[in-house]
């Protein structure tokens, strides 16, 4: 079953903005990684984070991890139109376990 | 690297019929390969895990006999619908991990096929 929810569901904001996208679940996690999807295209891995890390950062990406709080958030910083896509959560309870997809954030950056 | 490429990339075909679907990893050799479906502006469902060799290990409510999974080689999988439904109009993505320990972590992703049943 799907454990997690990510919101908002949608966002929209201008090139330069900042994006804030958020990922709740429910069970522990060995990781959680953030992948991206532009419209009916495959995924894109875009930044992993473990169990007993706080904070990563790659390039414009920076995520965070609040394991207390069974919560994780993505911030794409001065965004360009070419982020314009669907930015999805997945959660793992073991190394190369199966992932289980939050519902995404389709964010849609205007030039 | 770790490129993943399926085939076909779009199909249509009538009420009745079976669709193989082929998941290929092209550099490199994908230890476990998984199948997921995706519904217009939802998320992935993955449907079974493959490991080469062996046996699918299918997801709860997804039909083993009516998603058929073969994983002859380490490069490549097969997905087949048979007996396609409209119902099962759909985006089917595959996936592939590589390696051992933290390598498994990260999935790589095929492109998607686009299924629609009349």
């Amino acid at each position: 079953s799907q454990q997690g929810e990510e919101d908002p569901q949608a966002l929209s904001i201008q090139e330069g903005e900042n994006a804030t996208m958020n990922c709740s679940y429910k069970t522990s996690i060995n990781n959680l990684q953030w992948y991206r999807q532009n419209s009916g295209r495959g995924l894109v891995h875009l930044i992993l984070i473990r169990s007993n890390e706080r904070e990563k950062h790659s390039g414009r990406l920076r995520v965070t991890l609040d394991t207390s709080k069974k919560s994780s958030s993505l911030l794409i910083t001065a965004s360009r139109a070419a982020d314009t896509a669907s930015y999805f959560c997945a959660t793992s309870r073991n190394q190369g376990g199966k992932l289980i997809f939050g519902q995404g954030t389709e964010l849609s950056v205007k030039p | 690297g770790a490129v993943v490429s399926q085939h076909p990339s779009w199909v249509i075909c009538k009420s009745g019929t079976s669709v193989k679907i082929e998941c290929r990893s092209l550099d490199f050799q994908a230890t476990t390969m998984f199948w997921y479906r995706q519904f217009p502006k939802q998320s992935l469902m993955l449907m079974a895990t493959s490991n080469e060799g062996s046996k699918a290990t299918y997801e709860q409510g997804v039909e083993k006999d009516k998603f058929l999974i073969n994983h002859a080689s380490l490069t490549l999988s097969t997905l087949t619908v048979t007996s396609a439904h409209p119902e099962d109009s759909s985006f089917y993505i595959c996936s592939g991990t590589r390696g051992t320990g933290p390598m498994r972590e990260t999935q790589y992703f095929g492109p998607g096929t686009r299924l629609l049943v009349l």
